[in-house]
């Protein structure tokens, strides 16, 4: 079956450096997304990664480790704006259906 | 290019009421699907459409809900009768062709009460 972990709620302070961690347990996943969505916004695409290892961009960086089931997401030089939820999500092999984990909210402290 | 949209943003209906959920994607896109996520759970997919055609309507929760998309441009979603645990938001996303660029709308908030 498909299930996908991520920790409720996150904080941290402006200017730090955080990393949100989803894992998951599942067959027949192509790679993973993650998303960021504010309050009553639409979820908006952060990266993928489909092949192990890190992929930056910009101060945003996502890591996956498909052996291990396993995925981060690295936010540097954290600005109040990246208050919101990250989503992370896995899509089907065989439909590209999206299987989403809860979110998590990660609260930026000045 | 316009992203995709959804109509209407907010709705409150009565329990047993019927309440019609539309979304038109990117123009162009074959691929339109639609998620729901219900207070403090995670996302989960309903369906998805290629043009016309149902692909995959596994995540339909019951035969209360049905979605349309006729002409393989924009799509409905319709629940009827509602009823209270069909509170959520509903999202709407799109992609052209094997694209895996999904594109979200802003979703549509349902309460029903």
């Amino acid at each position: 079956g498909q299930n996908i972990d991520q920790p409720t709620e996150m904080t941290a302070t402006e200017g730090a450096i955080v990393q949100i961690n989803c894992t998951y347990q599942t067959s027949g996943f192509n790679g993973l997304f993650w998303y960021q969505q504010h309050a009553g916004e639409a979820p908006t695409f952060l990266s993928y990664n489909v092949l192990d290892g890190l992929e930056e961009k910009g101060r945003f960086s996502s890591f996956l480790s498909r052996s291990k089931g396993y995925s981060y997401l690295l936010l540097k030089e954290l600005q109040m704006k990246d208050s919101a939820s990250y989503l992370c999500a896995g899509i089907m092999d065989s439909n590209y259906q999206l299987i989403w984990g809860a979110g998590t909210k990660l609260i930026i402290k000045p | 290019e316009a992203g995709v949209t959804q109509f209407p943003s907010h709705s409150v209906i009565e329990k047993g009421q019927t309440v019609t959920l539309r979304c038109d994607p990117i123009s162009g896109h074959d691929n339109l699907y639609w998620y729901r996520r219900v207070m403090g759970k995670e996302i989960k997919f309903l369906l998805h459409f290629v043009k016309e055609s149902k692909q995959d309507e596994s995540g339909m929760p019951n035969n209360r809900f049905l979605a349309e998309r006729t002409g393989g441009t924009y799509s409905t979603l319709k629940v009827q009768p509602a009823e209270l645990e069909d509170s959520g938001v509903y999202f709407c996303a799109s992609s052209q062709g094997d694209d895996l660029g999904y594109t979200f709308g802003s979703g549509t908030r349902l309460t029903v009460v």
